[in-house]
């Protein structure tokens, strides 16, 4: 598989709880943020995304938070299940581009 | 079904070549972007552009260069003037530039023989 995930920050939860990964941004004027899920060898992919104006989106077993107050987005992962395996990671916007963090691999033991 | 399409998936460079990385979209989106993925790093910008017959530079251009000739078409060019090219670079496109998603690629892994 791709090695883009090597140094990454690990996160080894069991399947069936919930997993909470966490993401610290850079500006604190960024209105537009999103989390990505990537897959061993694959493209990101769109997961959720938030605008500044909100500090809670839900959506199919994922749940982002927004606390701007210290620059801080996690997302929740409901009854984790082995299939969530992959790198996790977020993305911030201040209209034009984006700022993407490293990431975290999320491990699912069975 | 729509979406972007890389080829290949993966690609060798000889020293002094320059190679060329296809990315295709049907999604009828006007933006599209070029990415390039290290280990342990985030995304980095190398060009994007906003429509047919433009483009920009993004953060880390030097080396590459790119066309947009056609909606559905941004070939990123990594030329021999790129000194470290071995990477995971990802083609992403989105319906205008700004604060929407953007849909990536699988990816195009390019290594150095």
């Amino acid at each position: 598989g791709e090695s883009v995930g090597l140094h990454l920050p690990t996160l080894s939860v069991q399947e069936g709880d919930n997993s909470i990964i966490n993401c610290a941004y850079s500006n604190s004027a960024s209105d537009y943020f999103i989390w990505y899920k990537q897959e061993s060898g694959k493209g990101p992919q769109f997961i959720i995304d938030i605008r500044s104006n909100m500090d809670k989106r839900q959506g199919q077993r994922v749940t982002v938070l927004l606390n701007k107050t210290v620059k801080h987005l996690s997302l929740q992962i409901a009854a984790t299940q082995p299939g969530d395996s992959a790198v996790y990671f977020c993305a911030e916007s201040l209209g034009q581009n984006f700022v993407f963090g490293p990431g975290t691999r999320l491990s699912v033991l069975p | 079904d729509g979406g972007i399409t890389q080829s290949p998936k993966y690609l060798f460079r000889k020293e002094g070549q320059n190679v060329t990385l296809s990315c295709e979209q049907n999604l009828n989106h006007d933006a599209m972007y070029w990415y390039r993925q290290d280990p342990g790093q985030g995304l980095r910008l190398i060009y994007y552009s906003q429509i047919v017959n433009d483009f920009q530079k993004g953060d880390i251009a030097e080396g590459y260069s790119v066309s947009r000739e056609k909606k559905e078409s941004f070939p990123l060019t990594v030329t021999s003037a790129q000194k470290n090219p071995t990477a995971f670079y990802l083609c992403a496109s989105s319906v205008l530039r700004g604060n929407q998603p953007q849909h990536f690629g699988d990816g195009t892994r390019l290594s150095i023989l």
